[in-house]
């Protein structure tokens, strides 16, 4: 079943304005995973953020956690190019951590315009 | 090897024809995963190993497909009889250990069912 939605599903902005997606999960987490995803390629990760932080940062990336309303964001500060990609997030279920696997969202699928 | 292989990258067959995919994780990484992406989609889980056994087989879609791994190493995911709704690339991915969060994808095999 799927845990985490993306939203929105489609993001197109500018050069070096600031990209924001926006994820929410249904049940109790231990970490929550993003991910990216250039076309036609394997998937890469990003970032992870435990249950309790709330808040972490990655060079231009910083990612966001609500636990209290199971959900999470992802900043792309100063985007380029070469940050067109999908961008999933993953939940791993809180019984388990990873025992069934992440479970992935559809994705935001982000454009980013020169 | 340095990163997740997946062979073959790219595979055409027709319907009814059986299909094996396989794995190389990262060497010492003891989690391997299998996932299903349909175009344009989230990443569906279908299997994972810890070592050679895989304790959760329910998210494989029906009897026709099967994974095996031999040696805590290399993972063969074997569809039968294959249906045109089995198009997709299915990821492989690999950890140190169940719960240590972050996977490593290989770039994935495309199957297309004619």
């Amino acid at each position: 079943s799927q845990q985490g939605e993306e939203d929105p599903q489609a993001l197109s902005i500018q050069e070096g304005e600031n990209a924001t997606m926006n994820c929410s999960y249904k049940t109790s987490i231990n970490n929550l995973q993003w991910y990216r995803q250039n076309s036609g390629r394997g998937l890469v990760h990003l970032i992870l953020i435990r249950s309790n932080e709330r808040e972490k940062h990655s060079g231009r990336l910083r990612v966001t956690l609500d636990t209290s309303k199971k959900s999470s964001s992802l900043l792309i500060t100063a985007s380029r190019a070469a940050d067109t990609a999908s961008y999933f997030c993953a939940t791993d279920k809180y019984s388990g951590g990873g025992a069934d696997g992440l479970t992935f969202g559809k994705g935001t699928h982000l454009i980013i315009q020169p | 090897g340095a990163g997740v292989s997946q062979s073959p990258s790219n595979k055409v067959t027709e319907k009814g024809k059986d299909v094996e995919l396989r794995c190389d994780p990262i060497s010492g990484h003891t989690a391997l995963y299998w996932y299903r992406q349909s175009l344009g989609q989230g990443l569906e889980f279908l299997i994972y190993f810890q070592g050679n056994s895989a304790p959760d087989k329910s998210g494989l879609p029906s009897d026709r497909f099967s994974a095996e791994r031999t040696g805590g190493s290399v993972s063969t995911l074997t569809i039968q009889r294959t249906q045109q709704e089995d198009s997709a690339v299915y990821l492989c991915a690999s950890s140190f250990m169940v719960d240590t969060g972050e996977l490593f994808f290989g770039e994935g095999s495309r199957l297309t069912v004619l």
